[in-house]
């Protein structure tokens, strides 16, 4: 069973919507997330990450953990043409320094 | 520098043949990483380095793969009779901190290798 889990997509949004993304995770003892932003062809660049105590608001992303259920969800407000790309998350288990990563979910956002 | 910098940027090989991939990282990072990225998958670890330490290398996949930092700052990877298996993406990733996944890390653009 892969430790990260993302749909594939690809998500489509209007934009001006909200963009909601979704990650499970398997290791009940992760404590950090992340999620990073990949466009076509470019390296994956941070965009927030959040601990297990608690959410985390940066502007229009908002990063929100759900232990119970285990899974974190990232959501882009007022999405615009230019948040169209494929977000990977990443979750730190066991070592102080490895994230293991899901496959990424390509969004769209619609003009 | 202002960021990691990888070379080359992309990079055919003949099945076979040796190569070497460069990274340097940002000036002063402590740590730096390996990872390989497949089309359509997020990266897979390779390996880690703490200043010139190598401190986990269970990510490489076969003992083809060799990786060096020697003064700590600039790293590199050999793949050894390249096989159409390592066709990917080869992400470099450094960072200041030593407990890094408490704070993620920063990419450098990458170096494409196409086995043919």
């Amino acid at each position: 069973q892969k430790e990260v889990e993302q749909n594939s997509g690809p998500l489509s949004v209007p934009e001006g919507a909200i963009a909601s993304l979704n990650c499970t995770y398997s290791d009940r003892g992760s404590q950090s997330f992340f999620w990073y932003r990949q466009y076509s062809g470019k390296s994956p660049e941070l965009i927030m990450f959040i601990y297990s105590n608690g959410d985390k608001e940066d502007g229009r992303f908002t990063a929100q953990l759900n232990k119970a259920s285990q899974y974190v969800s990232l959501l882009i407000r007022d999405s615009q043409p230019s948040d169209s790309a494929t977000y990977l998350c990443a979750v730190n288990v066991g070592s102080n320094y490895q994230l293991i990563w899901g496959a990424g979910t390509k969004l769209i956002i619609k003009p | 520098g202002a960021g990691v910098s990888q070379s080359p940027r992309y990079k055919v090989a003949k099945r076979g043949q040796d190569v070497a991939l460069r990274c340097d990282p940002i000036s002063g990072h402590v740590s730096l990483f390996w990872y390989q990225q497949a089309l359509g998958q997020g990266p897979e670890f390779l390996t880690y380095f703490q200043n010139e330490a190598q401190l986990d290398k269970s990510g490489l996949p076969s003992d083809r793969f060799f990786a060096e930092r020697p003064e700590g700052s600039v790293s590199t990877l050999k793949i050894q009779r390249t096989q159409q298996e390592d066709s990917a993406v080869y992400l470099c990733a450094s960072s200041t901190r030593g407990g890094v996944a408490n704070y993620g890390y920063t990419f450098g653009s990458g170096t494409r290798l196409t086995v043919v």
